[in-house]
């Protein structure tokens, strides 16, 4: 069965930190998919990025950049020069081929990032 | 914006009632899905479909019902509720099978 940790229950770093949040995934199949999501605090759950288990490279996008290890099974998420406003829950989430078709997401139990100012 | 629609955005009712929650996806989007927040579950993911036809079920208790509309809006009906079943209600949308998921604003469900 598939899961993901994310052992970091909450993280509190100051304003202009830079900070890493983890993510461990157990898979059985060769393709699947990876996803970040954020969740501010009003709620909602914003798409941030996805990968797929074919594509090893990392990525940057402004001060976001994640770090995809499948010898480790990990797919971590940075934050460079944090920013109030990245204060929110971040899940980690995968996908696996099911039946051909479904791309259920089952996701980690979340990290809490405060940022202070 | 995500483009994915939820109504209604809070629902306070009693034990043993039943209710319906809504969703409508992103223009284009075929697949929809289902997922409860609760603070002791976490994240769960309910049902899916695709195109009007049931695709997958993850912890969906029997209680518990979806369909999707030939218009792709969704429906997700919950009945003899119980205290345990307040919780957050996600619905997200995708284009397809494989692409990324957009979820909605969530409705609030809080049962008495």
């Amino acid at each position: 069965a598939q899961k993901v940790t994310q052992a970091q229950t909450e993280i509190s770093v100051v304003e202009k930190e830079d900070v890493t949040l983890d993510c461990v995934y157990e898979t059985r199949d060769t393709t699947y998919y990876l996803f970040w999501y954020k969740q501010p605090p009003s709620g909602e759950l914003v798409f941030l990025i996805r990968r797929n288990s074919f594509d090893e490279q990392n990525e940057i996008s402004g001060r976001y950049s994640w770090n995809f290890q499948k010898s480790t099974s990990s797919f971590n998420f940075t934050i460079t020069a944090s920013q109030v406003v990245d204060s929110a829950v971040y899940f980690c989430a995968l996908s696996e081929p099911f039946s051909g078709s479904a791309r259920q997401l089952t996701f980690g139990s979340g990290t809490q990032l405060t940022v202070l100012p | 914006d995500s483009g994915v629609t939820q109504t209604p955005k809070h629902l306070i009712t009693a034990t043993g009632q039943r209710v319906t929650l809504r969703c409508s996806p992103r223009s284009g989007d075929l697949s929809v899905y289902w997922y409860q927040q609760s603070l002791d579950q976490g994240l769960q993911f309910l049902i899916q479909y695709y195109n009007g036809e049931e695709r997958a079920k993850g912890n969906i208790l029997e209680r518990f019902s979806a369909q999707q509309f030939p218009d792709l809006h969704s429906e997700l009906n919950l009945s003899s509720l119980e205290l345990g079943d307040s919780a957050l209600y996600f619905c997200a949308s995708s284009e397809g099978l494989v692409y990324e998921q957009f979820f909605g604003p969530g409705t609030r469900l809080t049962v008495l």
